[in-house]
């Protein structure tokens, strides 16, 4: 994905309320997708991630959405709250021949208002 | 999933110099890559640590410049060399077993975080 630099998108939200991140993928080749959250500092953290042959998937306050037909993923987060302040990524991963590639999203930052 | 430490956790570097930053996990892994992100920025993927032979570099990098050494299934070195500020940078490694045997995704170290000056 591209970077968008240091004016990352930012979704406030209000303490409590649900959360949806939106995130593009660039290769219909893709099979396998990964949701990450980073915090300032730190590497990226493993949130939820879903296989291209499914829908869905739900977590703890997680779920993950995928729609192939037009190449795009959501990250929606029931009851946010100000531990999950933090920018949040979207991975796709494919196989080629000499190995797996992963593209990251450009990132949106997360702003929970209390 | 497994548990990464990656060292040093930051450096500052006069140019013309190399760095060689470790990647320990604790336990035995199939896969392990190494990402470049700019503060601020997403990750892009310099390569994938192959145990036992060269590594696989994505478009833009260079074995030259960014060596990766993988001798066993827990650890996998990268030096940045001959140094430039155009380096600086954090450097991260993740590591993980294949999406197509396991349901785990991959996870990440800490970072390094060098500068060059």
């Amino acid at each position: 994905g591209e970077s968008v630099g240091l004016h990352l998108p930012t979704l406030s939200v209000q303490e409590g309320d649900n959360s949806i991140i939106n995130c593009a993928y660039s290769n219909s080749a893709s099979d396998y997708f990964i949701w990450y959250k980073q915090e300032s500092g730190k590497g990226p953290q493993f949130i939820i991630d879903i296989r291209s042959n499914m829908d869905k998937r739900q977590g703890q306050r997680v779920t993950v959405l995928l729609n192939k037909t037009v190449k795009h993923l959501s990250l929606q987060i029931a009851a946010t709250q100000p531990g999950d302040s933090a920018v949040y990524f979207c991975a796709e991963t494919w196989l080629h021949n000499y190995g797996q590639n992963f593209v990251f999203g450009p990132g949106t930052r997360l702003s929970v208002l209390p | 999933s497994a548990v990464i430490s990656q060292k040093p956790s930051r450096d500052i570097c006069q140019r013309g110099t190399s760095l060689t930053i470790q990647c320990q996990v604790d336990s035995q892994v199939t896969m392990m890559f190494w990402y470049r992100q700019q503060p601020g920025q997403s990750l892009t993927l310099i390569a994938t640590a192959n145990q036992g032979s060269e590594a696989t570099y994505e478009s833009g990098f260079v074995i030259d410049k960014f060596p990766i050494s993988r001798p066993n299934l827990t650890f996998s070195t990268l030096t940045v060399s001959n140094m430039s500020p155009e380096d600086s940078s954090i450097y991260l490694c993740s590591a993980g077993d294949s999406a197509y045997s396991k349901t785990y995704g991959y996870t990440f170290g800490s970072g390094t975080r060098l500068t060059v000056v």
